[in-house]
């Protein structure tokens, strides 16, 4: 059974920082592209970040450029998002998700249960 | 960056059949896959690519697209099937970039 599992969510002031773990289970995960989803409380979903399978490429959106940064360690089959200089909007349930997509459709078929990040002072 | 449209409210009487639209120009080159969102949890995919559906969703759900618009089509609607539901593409671009609709929230009456 494929299981995706975050952890490392909080409350954090402004300007600080996080690191997120979502811990992979019941596939390959080295084989897999992964990407990190955020939902701000009330709000709809937002993709943040994705790497590919050897770590190689990354990409992130605009808003965090510079700020967040995802890794893997496909030894410890684990997907991390750090979170540096933390913004109020960046409150959000953080979820990690497998894609199983290809070049021409994107296919999160399978998600964490997330974790809450709150920026607050 | 680009951009995916959606309609923010959608209801349906209950068996009958609705469309939920998703429109953007990443949709002319990308496919768009989709999501249903219950009130605190996480999302769950339906339909992705052309009109596949993952091991688990009921056949009343169906997909298609056309020039820069996709659709989700649920014939027969069920009470279950109230929530939220987001498409999703790549973006525009042909990086790797992923965007989201803003969402639609379907009513089931």
């Amino acid at each position: 059974e494929v299981q995706l599992v975050e952890s490392g969510g909080g409350l954090v002031q402004p300007g600080g920082s996080l690191r997120l773990s979502c811990a992979a289970s019941g596939f390959t995960f080295s084989s897999y592209w992964m990407s990190w989803v955020r939902q701000a409380p009330g709000k709809g979903l937002e993709w943040v970040a994705n790497i590919n399978q050897d770590g190689s490429e990354k990409y992130y959106v605009d808003s965090v450029k510079g700020r967040f940064t995802i890794s893997r360690d496909n030894a410890k089959n684990s997907l991390y998002l750090q979170l540096n200089s933390l913004r109020a909007e960046d409150t959000a349930v953080y979820y990690c998700a497998r894609d199983s997509g290809t070049l021409t459709v994107v296919v999160f078929d399978y998600w964490g249960q997330g974790t809450l990040v709150t920026v607050s002072s | 960056s680009s951009e995916l449209t959606q309609d923010p409210d959608v209801s349906v009487a209950l068996g009958q059949t609705v469309r939920i639209t998703c429109q953007g120009d990443s949709l002319r080159s990308y496919y768009a896959s989709w999501y249903q969102q219950k009130p605190g949890q996480a999302p769950v995919l339906v339909i992705y690519g052309e009109n596949n559906r993952p091991s688990g969703i009921p056949d009343r759900f169906s997909g298609s697209s056309s020039g820069n618009r996709a659709s989700l089509t649920i014939t027969g609607a069920q009470a279950e099937d109230e929530a939220d539901y987001y498409c999703n593409s790549r973006d525009s671009s042909g990086s790797h970039v992923k965007i989201f609709g803003g969402g639609t929230k379907l009513t089931v009456l």
